[in-house]
């Protein structure tokens, strides 16, 4: 499957832990985004990386929140100290260079917290 | 700022009719492109069809065209032929474009349709 893959697909944590969610974007992809859906809603960009740069983060809150591209291995968006407002569907999408390339989804990870 | 607009929360359509699923945008840039895509209810998010700003023609892919009309800033998404497995949200998505680069998509909150047998 050459597509965006995302793990976990679903992820529970109590409150004030850690959640990692890991994102590896289509083969031949520089360019990684992570968007946040809460339920009822529509998608809500947080982050946009290429490797070992952040180029967009201003959808990102600005505590707890933090973001990565190594230059090896997946994108990983991290989450400290979650809190019950961080339950949500986290998706990753991936897009080559070129305005009118697509960004092509992952299936998401369902984050709950306890 | 960027501001993507769909005025339909849901709609119903019968199957085999067409449905046209509306987007408004509002954006100061000349140079953008707009995007619809669909999340069935399992839950993954899946491209359908892009149009840029300077494109004169109307984008189609399979049944799926989307009208643009640049003055009026609207975008809208027709699907011919309605199946039952078309039921599913939609959402319009823009993305003002950075020569060579990517850039994030600002979204709609989208439409769920309803195809009814």
């Amino acid at each position: 499957n050459a597509g965006v893959m995302q793990n976990p697909r679903h992820l529970v944590r109590r409150r004030g832990q850690e959640a990692r969610l890991r994102c590896s974007p289509m083969k031949g992809h520089s360019h990684v985004y992570w968007y946040r859906q809460l339920p009822e809603e529509g998608l809500k960009f947080m982050v946009y990386l290429q490797k070992e740069n952040i180029i967009d983060e201003s959808g990102m809150p600005k505590e707890r929140f933090s973001a990565e591209f190594p230059k090896e291995g997946p994108s990983i968006l991290r989450i400290q100290q979650v809190v019950r407002g961080d339950s949500a569907a986290y998706f990753c999408a991936s897009s080559t260079t070129g305005v009118g390339q697509p960004q092509h989804f992952g299936d998401g990870t369902r984050l709950s917290i306890l | 700022a960027q501001k993507i607009t769909q005025t339909q929360p849901g709609m119903f359509v019968q199957e085999k009719e067409a449905v046209t699923l509306d987007c408004t945008y509002d954006t100061s840039d000349q140079s953008y492109g707009l995007f619809w895509y669909k999340q069935p209810s399992s839950g993954e998010m899946i491209f359908l069809i892009y149009q840029g700003s300077y494109d004169e023609q109307n984008a189609t892919e399979g049944r799926y065209s989307l009208n643009f009309q640049k003055a009026r800033k609207s975008a809208n998404l027709v699907i011919s032929a309605s199946q039952l497995g078309d039921s599913a949200m939609y959402f319009c998505a823009m993305r003002e474009a950075f020569y060579n680069q990517g850039g994030k998509l600002i979204f709609g909150q989208g439409t769920e349709l309803s195809v009814k047998p």
